[in-house]
């Protein structure tokens, strides 16, 4: 079965400081992967998608993702953080009209 | 184009009673699935549905039931409403190709507390 693993629950920048989310897929097969944003109180909103077109994706808000094969990874990352990026970060895979979510980063931005 | 909604936002629901949450779909979806979202277990997906029939289940009770209309409309059901099923309920519309490519866009959920 397709999963993905979030490092880190928890992560703490100060403004404009980078931003690195790190996310691992476990798949047999070439995954589909996703990154969503969630504000407090809200839905998840599509940040970004890799299916396979180019190993670097951007996506919305200045973020974006690189896959990595050789470490089975889709870390997510920003080059400067902004207070608005407080959130909470999912990665997921597509295993068949069914998302399988990481457990969720939470971003913290310190003035 | 609208996004997807869900009403009602927020329930407030006693032990042993049943709530029906609902869904509308992007127009140009025709696949709707459920997930719950809970502090313990996080995001956990509950069921899929296109053409109005049930195409993939997550691993749930029976007592947490769905269906979908012809429109694309979907309502999930919770039946014998236990202090676990409190969570925000988050229905997702695709177009429903069946192709893992396919997106899923969320709307903004329904927060269900049981006491």
């Amino acid at each position: 079965a397709q999963s993905v693993t979030q490092l880190g629950s928890h992560v703490s920048v100060s403004e404009g400081a980078l931003v690195l989310l790190r996310c691992n897929y476990s798949s047999s097969v070439p995954p589909y992967l996703f990154w969503y944003v969630q504000y407090p109180n809200q839905g998840l909103q599509l940040l970004l998608k890799y299916t396979s077109a180019a190993t670097l994706v951007k996506g919305i808000n200045g973020f974006e993702a690189e896959f990595k094969k050789s470490e089975t990874s889709f870390h997510l990352t920003k080059p400067s953080a902004h207070m608005s990026d407080a959130a909470e970060y999912f990665c997921a895979v597509n295993a068949g009209n069914m998302l399988t979510f990481g457990g969720g980063t939470r971003l913290m931005v310190k003035p | 184009k609208a996004g997807v909604t869900q009403t009602p936002r927020y329930l407030i629901k006693t032990r042993g009673q049943q709530v029906t949450l609902s869904c509308s779909p992007i127009s140009g979806h025709r696949s709707v699935s459920w997930y719950q979202q809970t502090p313990g277990q996080g995001l956990q997906f509950l069921f899929e549905y296109f053409s109005e029939t049930q195409r993939n289940k997550g691993n749930f009770p029976g007592r947490f039931s769905g269906r979908q209309f012809s429109n694309s409309r979907s309502e999930m059901n919770v039946s014998t409403l236990e202090l676990g099923d409190s969570a925000l309920y988050l229905c997702a519309s695709s177009l429903g190709t069946g192709r893992i490519t396919d997106t899923q866009y969320f709307g903004p959920g329904t927060r269900l507390t049981v006491l």
